[in-house]
């Protein structure tokens, strides 16, 4: 069974640029969740989709942040415009839902803002 | 919302030694609390978890168990490997959202 994937692993942009990452989750998994992960810390859900509505955003930044999971299955979240906060590395993962609660992630996208 | 805290925040082991990570979190609603290790530049990856009505589980090497009443859990790592040295983090789930630990990050000295 193939993992959650995503692309690109790497992004380096300058502040007040605009980036897109992408996320294809696992086969039949219903939820998918964007998270934020600053290094030395666990973590930080920013989004969670299920199928292909949102169920919590509370967390995600929309001022700058914006995410969408059209017909529920590939997702992208889109930061506009990038501050040097946002350096971190941005995991997708996702599950079957309901009380299938296990989670699994991709690999991960490292976004550097200069 | 819950808050799961966890130590400690390095470890370091003798090969062959055990290792064993806590957490606690605070919502008594909190129903499924796994475990990941993250390798250096990968996601995070599931090892083991537990749910709110067992009290311990276990698969070969590794443990995980659970004080409701404390609202409590750990992990436990037996005969450990250098191949374990990671960060491991724990996590608890409350009405579907997720909520991480800081992460350990084990060392396992040759």
């Amino acid at each position: 069974e193939a993992g959650v994937a995503q692309s690109p692993r790497y992004k380096i942009i300058e502040k007040r640029q605009s980036v897109a990452f992408w996320c294809n989750p696992i086969s039949g998994h219903a939820t998918l969740y964007w998270y934020q992960q600053i290094l030395g810390q666990g973590p930080k859900l920013l989004i969670q989709f299920q199928n292909n509505g949102v169920v919590d955003d509370s967390q995600l930044p929309k001022d700058r942040f914006s995410a969408e999971r059209l017909k529920g299955v590939d997702s992208t979240l889109k930061i506009q415009p990038a501050k040097l906060e946002d350096s971190a590395v941005y995991l997708c993962a996702s599950s079957y839902g309901g009380v299938n609660y296990e989670q699994y992630f991709g690999p991960g996208t490292r976004l550097t803002v200069t | 919302g819950e808050n799961v805290e966890q130590h400690p925040s390095t470890l370091s082991v003798q090969e062959g030694d055990s290792a064993v990570i806590k957490c606690t979190y605070s919502d008594s609603a909190s129903n499924y609390f796994p475990w990941y290790k993250q390798e250096l530049g990968k996601g995070p990856q599931l090892i083991i978890d537990i749910r709110s009505n067992v009290g311990e589980k276990k698969d070969q090497r590794i443990a995980v168990t659970l004080n409701k009443t404390a609202k409590h859990f750990s992990l436990h790592i037996t005969e450990t490997q250098p191949e374990d040295s990671a960060v491991y983090f724990c996590a608890a789930n409350n009405f579907n959202k997720f909520y991480f630990g800081s992460g350990t990050k084990l060392n396992v000295k040759p």
